[in-house]
């Protein structure tokens, strides 16, 4: 089983609906975690840090399940500038050393 | 807060030749750098681990000797890809971590586009 682990997708949804991406961590000792958005030949932008009670930002809402071990990401009203790869991060237990997902691919079409 | 520059941005080089991409953090002090490789269409690969003042860490399959990595300040790192041939023609991209804990997340520089002809 890889460490992280993500749907590629591409997920296609039109402009305005509502899209959730999962992703689970084989770690239990993780104890960090975030999403990132990768724009086509650049490099990852910070999107949200995921906390234990979840966390919400605009139209992105993240939440962690640690008992399961994975991490949501869901957003709301999806615009066409959403479009992206959408990276989980997990780093590992008192370290700063990251694991990252392959990505999961957004398409959002008007 | 938090700015990683890379640079150069964009790179073209004959087969044989030596490359140095350097890493900044520019507003902040970071103990710990990240290099990463990402191919068309892959995820990111983590090359190594950079720490200030130490020698790197390596990750399995990366030579050492090919990927020169130096941290001699708390806000450079360098990578010098030796003897570069086009299967080293890649995006590569640099992070760091503020020095605040582990919980804190990774902010990347704009990746350098290595193409070796």
């Amino acid at each position: 089983r890889k460490e992280v682990e993500q749907d590629p997708g591409p997920f296609n949804v039109p402009e305005g609906a509502t899209v959730a991406f999962n992703c689970t961590y084989s770690n239990s000792a993780s104890q960090s975690f975030f999403w990132y958005r990768q724009d086509c030949r650049k490099e990852p932008k910070l999107l949200m840090s995921v906390y234990s009670s979840g966390n919400e930002d605009g139209r992105f809402t993240a939440q962690l399940n640690r008992a399961s071990q994975y991490i949501s990401l869901l957003i709301r009203d999806s615009k066409l500038s959403d479009s992206a790869t959408y990276l989980c991060v997990v780093n590992k237990g008192g370290s700063y050393i990251p694991t990252f997902g392959r990505g999961t691919s957004l398409i959002v079409h008007p | 807060g938090a700015v990683v520059s890379q640079h150069p941005s964009w790179v073209i080089c004959k087969s044989g030749t030596s490359v140095k991409i350097e890493c900044r953090s520019l507003d902040f002090q970071a103990t710990t750098m990240f290099w990463y490789r990402q191919f068309p269409k892959q995820s990111l690969m983590l090359m190594a681990t950079s720490n200030e003042g130490s020698k790197a860490t390596y990750e399995q399959g990366v030579e050492k000797d090919k990927f020169l990595i130096n941290h001699a300040s708390l806000t450079l790192s360098t990578l010098t890809v030796t003897s570069a041939h086009p299967e080293d023609s890649s995006f590569y991209i640099c992070s760091a971590v503020v020095d605040r804990g582990y919980n804190q997340p990774q902010h990347f520089g704009d990746g350098t586009r290595l193409s070796i002809l």
